[in-house]
């Protein structure tokens, strides 16, 4: 079975300075994809970026980057230039790819709680 | 892009009635699931569908739930004889079937609280 680990309850990061969010991850399939999102305080979940585990360069969209470090089994994501509007809950998921091609749900952690201060 | 389309939004009800939660998907999307969150926790998978078939179910989901996803489109949780440990955030996703690289879209999720 998979796991999720986000050993970060709450991080703090003044606005316009750079934050990393850590996740690590527990499989033993080869074959995998790495998620994160965002759900505001409103409650939606919100879509940032994808790592797969074969994929041989970090993933990156706009301000997030993924610090993907294959052997550590992390996946922490980089968030640069932290605006207010990044204050949310966290979460990173992960999907495990069989090769029969079953490949659907995601599992997450618990999430980490952002807090950018002006 | 209309979205993954939740409703109702909020649902109170009391312990031992039943409840009926309905999510409209993306409408390309032939993968549907539906999560439930609770407080301060990350969104624990209970079922999932592709098209109109039922393909797992999460043992968090006990006999008093059930999920349906007639002709492939909509899909209805109904919780029967609600409790109060059944109050939580119950969130419906879809996503294209192909790679593993397509995110879920989430909804805004069905509040629901049992007094």
């Amino acid at each position: 079975a998979q796991k999720i680990t986000q050993t970060q309850p709450g991080m703090f990061v003044q606005e316009k300075e750079a934050v990393t969010l850590d996740c690590t991850y527990d499989t033993s399939d080869p074959s995998y994809g790495l998620f994160w999102y965002k759900q505001p305080s409103s409650g939606e979940m919100i879509f940032l970026i994808y790592q797969g585990s074969y994929d041989q360069q970090n993933a990156t969209e706009g301000r997030y980057s993924l610090n993907f470090q294959k052997a550590r089994k992390s996946a922490n994501l980089v968030i640069s230039a932290s605006q207010l509007g990044d204050s949310a809950m966290y979460f990173c998921a992960m999907r495990v790819l069989y090769s029969g091609g079953s490949n659907y749900k995601l599992t997450f952690g618990k999430g980490t709680l952002l807090t950018v201060n002006p | 892009d209309t979205g993954v389309s939740q409703d109702p939004r909020h649902k109170i009800t009391k312990r031992g009635q039943n409840v009926t939660f309905r999510c409209d998907p993306i409408s390309e999307h032939n993968r549907l699931y539906w999560y439930r969150q609770t407080l301060g926790q990350g969104p624990e998978f209970l079922t999932y569908f592709q098209n109109e078939a039922q393909l797992e179910k999460s043992r968090l989901l006990s006999d008093r739930f059930s999920a349906e996803r007639p002709k492939g489109s909509f899909s209805t949780l109904e919780i029967q004889r609600t409790e109060q440990g059944d109050s939580a955030m119950y969130l419906c996703a879809s996503s294209l079937a192909g790679d593993g690289n397509s995110p879920l879209h989430f909804g805004n999720g069905t509040r629901l609280t049992v007094t």
